[in-house]
């Protein structure tokens, strides 16, 4: 099926430093997500997107909806340990797709302390 | 408070068996979906639920995938003659409303699904 396209695949940091990854798409997104999943558990919502060119932050995280609604980018600062495990963005088309969502293949995020 | 529930939690199953996973919302959340997560991939979507009725079935992989949800509440995912490209973490999630672009899913921790 349709996956959004994700990078990098996976990052290797050191505490402290800070993180982007990616996500572009060939079809348009009303809505951006980013998504923290950890072992075992499923995705949990981290920042929502909702408007073309929207720049939003939650703590240390910081997001933006590309202008042409077909990317998006997730930014965290000041790397903790806790940050460590898979982020995933996701799209939702709107109209008629029930609040669908379409996901990317994820980042790995691996901090060392 | 209580979030979305998922059992079993982990099942192994015979190729060809028949097997059923549960999903038990956030209370009076409207919407229900269904999504199917393979090893080192992201969530694929299989279907979704608006109260009792299944509005959106597109992401079913083939006719051996079956979901009902027959109060609006609990949802159960069938897999009928299991093959091993079933296995995945199956993942349930739930939102209050109809879906609207602004509707967050909260997603339960999923059902691991071995096939041998």
């Amino acid at each position: 099926g349709q996956q959004l396209n994700q990078s990098p695949q996976s990052m290797f940091i050191q505490e402290g430093e800070d993180v982007s990854m990616n996500c572009t798409s060939s079809s348009i997104f009303n809505t951006w997500l980013w998504y923290k999943q950890d072992p075992g558990e499923g995705p949990v919502l981290l920042i929502a997107l909702y408007k073309a060119g929207e720049l939003t932050s939650n703590g240390r995280l910081t997001a933006q909806f590309g202008i042409t609604r077909k990317d998006s980018f997730l930014n965290i600062s000041a790397s903790i340990p806790s940050d460590v495990g898979i982020y995933f963005c996701a799209g939702n088309a709107g109209g008629t797709s029930y609040g669908k969502l379409t996901f990317g293949q994820g980042t790995i995020l691996t901090v060392h302390p | 408070g209580a979030g979305v529930s998922q059992s079993p939690r982990y099942k192994v199953a015979k190729r060809g068996q028949d097997v059923a996973l549960r999903c038990d919302p956030i209370s009076g959340h409207v919407s229900l979906f269904w999504y199917q997560q393979a090893l080192g991939q992201g969530p694929e979507f299989l279907t979704y639920f608006q109260n009792e009725a299944q509005l959106d079935k597109s992401g079913l992989p083939s006719d051996r995938f079956f979901a009902e949800r027959p109060e609006g509440s609990v949802s159960t995912l069938k897999i009928q003659r299991t093959q091993q490209e079933d296995s995945a973490v199956y993942l349930c999630a739930s939102s209050f409303r109809t879906s609207g672009n602004r509707e967050t899913q909260y997603f339960g921790p999923g059902t691991r699904l071995l096939v041998l």
